[in-house]
C-alpha cells in the first residue's frame, strides 16, 4: 500500500499563489471523487481543508481550492498567508481502504 | 460542538496488546462512520481502520489487518482500536476522526480527536 505522492516542500511569498501536487494511480486518485486534503500544524490534530476533490467544508477559507486531473489531484492556496505555513497531506479513498500523501512542508517566505 | 477524546496509549513491550478507546460527543454518533489514522513521530499520516455507522463494515490497512480490530459501543458513544502483538513500528499518535458523511463513507475525516500516544518499546 504506497502513499501518495506529494512534494516535501513548497514555498511562497506572502500574497502569491502555490499549488501541492498529489499523485497516485488509477486505483485510487484517478479511479474516486474521494480526494481531500488535510492542513496540519505542529503539535496539532490534521484540519480538513477540501473533500471530494474541490469541495470546501464550512468555515475553510475560499483560498483554498482543489482539482483533479487523471490520477493527480492539486490543491491550490492562493494569498498566501503566514498562518497557512503548515504541513499539508493529500488522502485518496483507495477501494476499501485509504491512503494518505507523504506530505507537503508549506513554508511562507 | 464535537468532541473527540482518545484514551489508552501507553509503553507497551513488543507482542504485548492495548486497547485505545474514543469517547465522542456533540454529534450523533451512531450515524457516522469513524477511523483511526496514526502518526509515528516526526512521520506522516497513515489510516489504520475504518468502521462503518453501524459496526457492520470493517476496514484496515494491511499493516495492521490480523493483528488489530476496530469495533464500536454505539450505546456508549465510544470507538475502540484493539490493537494485538504489537511491533516497534506500531509507535505513533494515534487519532480517530468522524467521516464527514451521514451513514455512508465519504472518506473524508471532518473532525479528529488530539490524539493518544502508543510506545512499543522494551
Amino acid at each position: 500500500q504506497s502513499a501518495l505522492t506529494q512534494p516535501a516542500s513548497v514555498s511562497g511569498s506572502p500574497g502569491q499563489s502555490i499549488t501541492i501536487s498529489c499523485t497516485g494511480t488509477s486505483s485510487d486518485v484517478g479511479a474516486y471523487k474521494y480526494v481531500s486534503w488535510y492542513q496540519q500544524h505542529p503539535g496539532k490534530a490534521p484540519k480538513l481543508m477540501i473533500y471530494d476533490v474541490t469541495d470546501r467544508p464550512s468555515g475553510v477559507s475560499n483560498r483554498f481550492s482543489g482539482s483533479k486531473s487523471g490520477n493527480t489531484a492539486s490543491l491550490t492556496i492562493s494569498g498566501l498567508q503566514a498562518e497557512d505555513e503548515a504541513d499539508y497531506y493529500c488522502s485518496s479513498f483507495a477501494g476499501g481502504r485509504m491512503v494518505f500523501g507523504t506530505g507537503t512542508k508549506v513554508s511562507v517566505l | 460542538e464535537v468532541h473527540l477524546l482518545e484514551s489508552g496509549g501507553n509503553l507497551v513491550q513488543p507482542g504485548g496488546s492495548l486497547r485505545l478507546s474514543c469517547a465522542a460527543s456533540g454529534f450523533t454518533f451512531s450515524t457516522y462512520a469513524m477511523s483511526w489514522v496514526r502518526q509515528a513521530p516526526g512521520k506522516g499520516l497513515e489510516w489504520v481502520s475504518a468502521i462503518s455507522d453501524s459496526g457492520y463494515s470493517t476496514y484496515y490497512a494491511d499493516s495492521v489487518k490480523g493483528r488489530f480490530t476496530i469495533s464500536r459501543d454505539n450505546s456508549n458513544n465510544t470507538l475502540y482500536l484493539q490493537m494485538n502483538s504489537l511491533r516497534a513500528d506500531d509507535t505513533a499518535v494515534y487519532y480517530c476522526a468522524k467521516d464527514s458523511l451521514l451513514r455512508y463513507f465519504d472518506w473524508s475525516l471532518d473532525y479528529w480527536g488530539q490524539g493518544t500516544l502508543v510506545t512499543v518499546s522494551s
